[in-house]
């Protein structure tokens, strides 16, 4: 079964502290991998994308990571910052086509002062 | 430009009523997609659009129906609404896919819909 899992489903950090979330993945064949970004009452925003042969890829403080072998993928954030609080959601793609996007279901990230 | 446009923001609706959410965007986007938000779950899609006059099923079509007469707009319509389609629906829409495997996809800010 084609599948996303993120972990952990939600974290509190302080604010300047990084952290990083997990994705895995079952879904088969792989096209690229999505991060986004959602802020409450809002739609996602993509961050970055990346296809089987890059294995990492920066947006500003977010650094996402790619090991197609393991079908694993993490997101970094650096020097957090209150902006930051958001729901991160991983998406697969298991073909070219935006209707072969499998979501995972976010993990809600609160950065406290 | 304004992006990708949903209306309206909220909308609560009896069992049995009819509705149309709107969207539209205006990036000359060939692609546009609808989706719904549920709490634990995954976004999942409804239907999808590669082009005016061409629409298919997603993942999740039952109670909906979509046209595309023009590239701008992708309306979703709930033909009877059910307490099982209490969610939040988001319209994206992004290029052409044929081809491009890293195209970026927009979505809309989203229609928090309850049915009583």
């Amino acid at each position: 079964k084609n599948q996303v899992e993120q972990s952990p489903q939600s974290l509190i950090i302080l604010e300047g502290k990084n952290c990083t979330l997990q994705c895995n993945y079952t879904v088969s064949p792989f096209s690229n991998l999505r991060w986004y970004k959602q802020d409450t009452g809002r739609g996602p925003v993509s961050l970055t994308i990346m296809t089987f042969s890059e294995n990492t890829k920066s947006n500003g403080r977010y650094t996402a990571t790619l090991d197609a072998d393991t079908k694993q993928s993490s997101l970094h954030i650096t020097a957090s910052q209150l902006s930051d609080s958001a729901s991160y959601i991983c998406v697969v793609s298991r073909d070219t086509g935006f209707q072969k996007l499998v979501f995972g279901t976010g993990t809600r990230l609160l950065v406290s002062p | 430009n304004a992006g990708v446009t949903q209306t309206p923001k909220f909308q609560v609706l009896k069992t049995g009523q009819s509705m149309t959410l709107q969207c539209a965007q205006d990036m000359n986007h060939e692609y546009m997609s609808w989706y719904r938000q549920d709490p634990g779950m995954g976004l999942r899609l409804i239907h999808y659009s590669v082009g005016a006059g061409i629409t298919d099923q997603g993942e999740v079509p039952n109670g909906y129906n979509v046209s595309r007469s023009t590239t701008e707009d992708f309306p979703l319509r709930l033909l009877s609404a059910a307490p099982s389609q209490t969610s939040v629906y988001f319209c994206a829409s992004s290029r052409a896919t044929s081809g491009i495997r890293t195209d970026t996809q927009y979505f809309g800010p989203g229609t928090r819909l309850t049915v009583l």
